[in-house]
């Protein structure tokens, strides 16, 4: 079946760095996304991993392993304006994305 | 990067009418779109995969006689609720690819809030 965790809530303060992790089990596998949702808004896109490794993208970063089925979004010098929704996101054998249910982060000062 | 519109942006019906939301790319060609739903505090599930000139790919629990999509254009695709009830309110979003690429970014629609009453 498909699978997707990751923790359901987070919380940070400003200027810190605070790392989301995912695992998944799909049954293919065809790039991994990390998206960003406000209450009440579309997601939208972070990253996207289909090669192992890190891929940085100014004060975010993603990281990928697809032997261990793990990615993780690092978000650094946090703002306030980072709280929202982070979702997980792998395309399997389709185009499609499979979602996993988001971590919720709470940034405060 | 690609924009993606949808309308209504939100809409409140009454039990037992029929919905429906436009999803359009803008300023690209989508062969395929995508429709998710999204409960409160939910992550978003796909319903459907629209493809354009043929029938939907239905998810497995999405009954494709309630939730008609027709994606009539290479810009367009429509979902209809129909006979909507309560439990159908929810924030519908739909998606666009742009094309063939190695990174096949999805690009989202800002999404339609449906409350039926």
């Amino acid at each position: 079946g498909q699978n997707i965790d990751q923790p359901t809530e987070m919380t940070a303060t400003e200027g810190a760095i605070v790392q989301i992790n995912c695992t998944y089990q799909t049954s293919g596998f065809n790039g991994l996304f990390w998206y960003q949702q406000h209450a009440g808004e579309a997601p939208t896109f972070l990253s996207y991993n289909v090669l192992d490794g890190l891929e940085e993208k100014g004060r975010f970063s993603s990281f990928l392993s697809r032997s261990k089925g793990y990615s993780y979004l690092l978000l650094k010098e946090l703002q306030m304006k980072d709280s929202a929704s982070y979702l997980c996101a792998v395309r399997d054998l389709g185009t499609a994305l499979i979602f996993g249910k988001g971590t919720t982060l709470s940034v405060s000062s | 990067g690609a924009v993606v519109s949808q309308h209504p942006s939100w809409v409140i019906c009454k039990s037992g009418t029929s919905v429906k939301i436009e999803c359009r790319s803008l300023d690209f060609q989508a062969t395929t779109m995508f429709w998710y739903r999204q409960f409160p505090k939910q992550s978003l599930m796909l319903m459907a995969t629209s493809n354009e000139g043929s029938k939907a790919t239905y998810e497995q629990g999405v009954e494709k006689d309630k939730f008609l999509i027709n994606h009539a254009s290479l810009t367009l695709s429509t979902l209809t609720v129909t006979s909507a009830h309560p439990e159908d309110s929810s924030f519908y979003i739909c998606s666009a690819n742009p094309g063939p690429s190695s990174y096949n970014e999805q690009f989202f629609g800002p999404g339609t809030r449906l409350t039926v009453l």
